[in-house]
């Protein structure tokens, strides 16, 4: 299957600081990227997905103020956490895709702890 | 009412058994549908498509009925790495919708 990665695996930052989150397709063009948030024990939801060269469209609930997401080329699209609080502690996992029928691929996940 | 429902799990079963899981999903429009896998603190990871006539994989078998919004994942000689959370995950309709995910079925298979 197509390869997703995601960096850094792992984050751990003070309250009040940002934290990038690069999530790259490696051997395809993703048309579209999609960006998710985890808690535990809980089910994966959806943040916003991410066109290139659009922005975003986010979810109901979601800042789009507090969640800056770039998708500048068709292999890179950043999720931008700022003035991180405590709260925003979760896996946060990307996922691409080629075309709007293809099935979705997904990057290892980041994990972000807020202090 | 949800967009998509799973049975809530867990399921412990022996080595061997054979294990059903079962999904509806709201929303008719729904064009793709599939099965994720999801290990502890790991990204999902997809098992299988399903389709409209029934899929099988190996141990894996994957049914749909449209008509009554209804997914279902059988699998059978169940081995100790099947051990994982299970996933229903439904497309939103045509075009480029995103993935909508059921919360998942935690399924033990214990020695």
């Amino acid at each position: 299957g197509a390869v997703v990665s995601q960096h850094p695996s792992r984050v751990i930052c003070k309250s009040g600081t940002s934290v990038k989150i690069e999530c790259r397709s490696l051997d395809f063009q993703a048309t579209t990227m999609f960006w998710y948030r985890q808690f535990p024990k809980k089910s994966l939801m959806l943040m916003a997905t991410s066109n290139e060269g659009s922005k975003a469209t986010y979810e109901q609930g979601v800042e789009k103020d507090k969640f800056l997401i770039n998708h500048a080329s068709l292999t890179l699209s950043t999720l931008t956490v700022t003035s991180a609080h405590p709260e925003d502690s979760s896996f946060y996992i990307c996922s691409a895709k080629r075309g709007y029928k293809e099935t979705q691929y997904f990057g290892p996940g980041t994990r972000l702890l807020v202090l | 009412r949800k967009e998509v429902e799973q049975d809530p799990g867990p399921f412990n079963v022996p080595e061997g058994a054979t294990v059903a899981f079962n999904c509806t999903y709201s929303n008719s429009a729904s064009q793709s549908f599939f099965w994720y896998r999801q290990d502890c603190r790991k990204e999902p990871k997809l098992l299988m498509s399903v389709y409209s006539s029934g899929n099988e994989d190996g141990r894996f078998t994957a049914q749909l009925n449209r008509a009554s919004q209804y997914i279902s994942l059988l699998i059978r000689d169940s081995k100790l790495s099947d051990s994982a959370t299970y996933l229903c995950v439904v497309n939103g309709g045509l075009g480029n919708t995103p993935l909508v995910f059921g919360k998942g079925t935690r399924l033990s298979v214990i020695a």
